[in-house]
């Protein structure tokens, strides 16, 4: 357990759904990101909040949108996916150099 | 920009070895470098982390250099074992700590 957990595990959408994935962090910092990980590729970072607003966003479409209400949680909510969207996605947070990362969210479009 | 590289791909060794992996990055302007682990169809787990000042970190049998000018990292596993069968990531933090720029990572197997 790193102190970051995300929900759902795993999600299973066609494309015309909207979805949403939710990330909270339990370790009292005050940066999080949004990663993506295809296969055959490395990690992607998408998005940066810092002090819940967001400081980078890595041209990401905007069929991605992130919200960050409070320190503590982050959210990615999906809209209008396209089949190569499928990937994992990580939530990472940190208090200073080091990130910490959550279990990740599989995503799969159809 | 920034590019992380991790050779080889995949490495597949018997229990007991000591083991380097290795991790090259292109713009030695680095803010800190992280060693993650990540096991199949998990998030990361952080190993170390070396600040660009420093030169190397340890943890247990897990030991990590740095060298800023050369552009590249050393991880050290020493007396390896199956539990150690994961995939490993290097990272560098560039543009300010936020940023981590990732390696596609080495896929390490210790076979009993």
């Amino acid at each position: 357990e790193t102190g970051v957990t995300q929900t759902p595990r795993h999600l299973v959408m066609g494309m015309t759904n909207k979805k949403s994935l939710k990330c909270e962090q339990h370790l009292g910092h005050n940066a999080m990101y949004w990663y993506k990980q295809s296969a055959k590729k490395p990690l992607e970072l998408m998005f940066v909040y810092s002090l819940e607003e967001r400081v980078e966003n890595n041209s990401v479409p905007s069929r991605f949108s992130p919200e960050c209400p409070n320190s503590s949680h982050l959210f990615l909510h999906l809209h209008t996916l396209q089949p190569e969207d499928s990937a994992l996605y990580l939530c990472a947070s940190s208090g200073g150099s080091e990130q910490f990362f959550g279990p990740g969210t599989r995503l799969t479009v159809l | 920009k920034q590019e992380v590289t991790q050779i080889p791909a995949a490495l597949s060794v018997p229990e007991g070895e000591n083991l380097v992996l290795n991790c090259s990055f292109t713009d030695s302007a680095i803010y800190n470098l992280q060693w993650f682990r990540q096991d199949p169809g998990k998030g990361l787990t952080s190993l170390l982390l070396i600040q660009s000042s420093q030169r190397e970190q340890t943890s247990g049998r897990l030991n990590a250099s740095l060298d800023k000018s050369s552009g590249r990292s050393t991880l050290y596993i020493a007396a390896s074992q199956p539990g150690d069968s994961a995939t490993y990531l290097c990272a560098v933090s560039t543009g300010g700590s936020e940023k981590l720029v990732f390696g596609k990572g080495m896929k390490l197997t210790v076979n009993p």
